[in-house]
């Protein structure tokens, strides 16, 4: 069974500043798909960026990037120019292109930006 | 893209009832997934509901205590039966988008107190 693992409960970072969140996962599958959701207080869970496993380009939206490792089993997160808005949950999460496709979740990695 | 309502948006159940957790999809979709989030923790897949057919419920997750239906291909339903205190979650349904991107689409989910 997959596993995905973040190993940061919290992070801080100051406002204007970048930020880097770990992921790390377990699976004996070539292919498949990584993603990060944020998930604010108001607890709806938003596709912040995906990565597909045969890519070797990392996936890049705004001001959120990847560095996908796979042979690390390492998919980190980096934010640029934090914004206030940025506070939320972070989680990493993993997902099959066999089967039924469902999403293994990281624990989540709570981010704090300070003004 | 997907959106996804669901409801009650939150509700405080008494200890041995039961409650049912709606979910309408405004699009077709294939598959639909309900997910456990306890207070503080990350999301824990229960079943993925199929449409006409039962549920496939995951390790730990039992149909007794967690019925679902999937009538058709744009609702769903959750039943936490018999509750306890343990119960007290947020329960979120999610769909995989019609472009197959691995991508999952997440209601605002349902938050449960059990007294």
């Amino acid at each position: 069974a997959q596993t995905v693992t973040q190993s940061q409960p919290e992070m801080s970072v100051q406002e204007a500043e970048t930020v880097t969140l770990s992921c790390t996962y377990d699976t004996s599958e070539s292919d498949y798909y990584l993603f990060w959701y944020k998930q604010p207080p108001s607890r709806q869970m938003i596709l912040v960026i995906r990565q597909e496993a045969y890519k070797q380009q990392n996936a890049t939206e705004n001001r959120f990037s990847v560095n996908f490792q796979k042979a690390a089993k390492s998919f980190s997160l980096k934010i640029s120019d934090s914004q206030l808005g940025d506070a939320a949950m972070y989680f990493c999460a993993y997902g099959s292109r066999q089967g039924a496709q469902k999403l293994v979740f990281g624990q989540g990695t709570r981010l704090t930006i300070n003004p | 893209s997907a959106v996804i309502s669901q409801k009650p948006s939150r509700d405080i159940c008494q200890r041995g009832t039961s409650l049912t957790i709606q979910c309408q999809v405004d699009s077709q979709v294939t598959m639909m997934f309900w997910y456990r989030q306890q207070p503080g923790q990350s999301l824990t897949l229960i079943a993925t509901a199929n449409q006409g057919s039962e549920a496939t419920y995951e390790s730990g997750f039992v149909i007794d205590k967690f019925p679902i239906s999937r009538p058709n291909l744009t609702f769903s339903t959750l039943t936490v039966s018999n509750m306890s205190p343990e119960d007290s979650s947020i329960y979120l349904c999610s769909a995989l988008g019609q472009m197959n991107t691995g991508e999952l689409f997440f209601g605002e989910g349902s938050r449960l107190t059990v007294l």
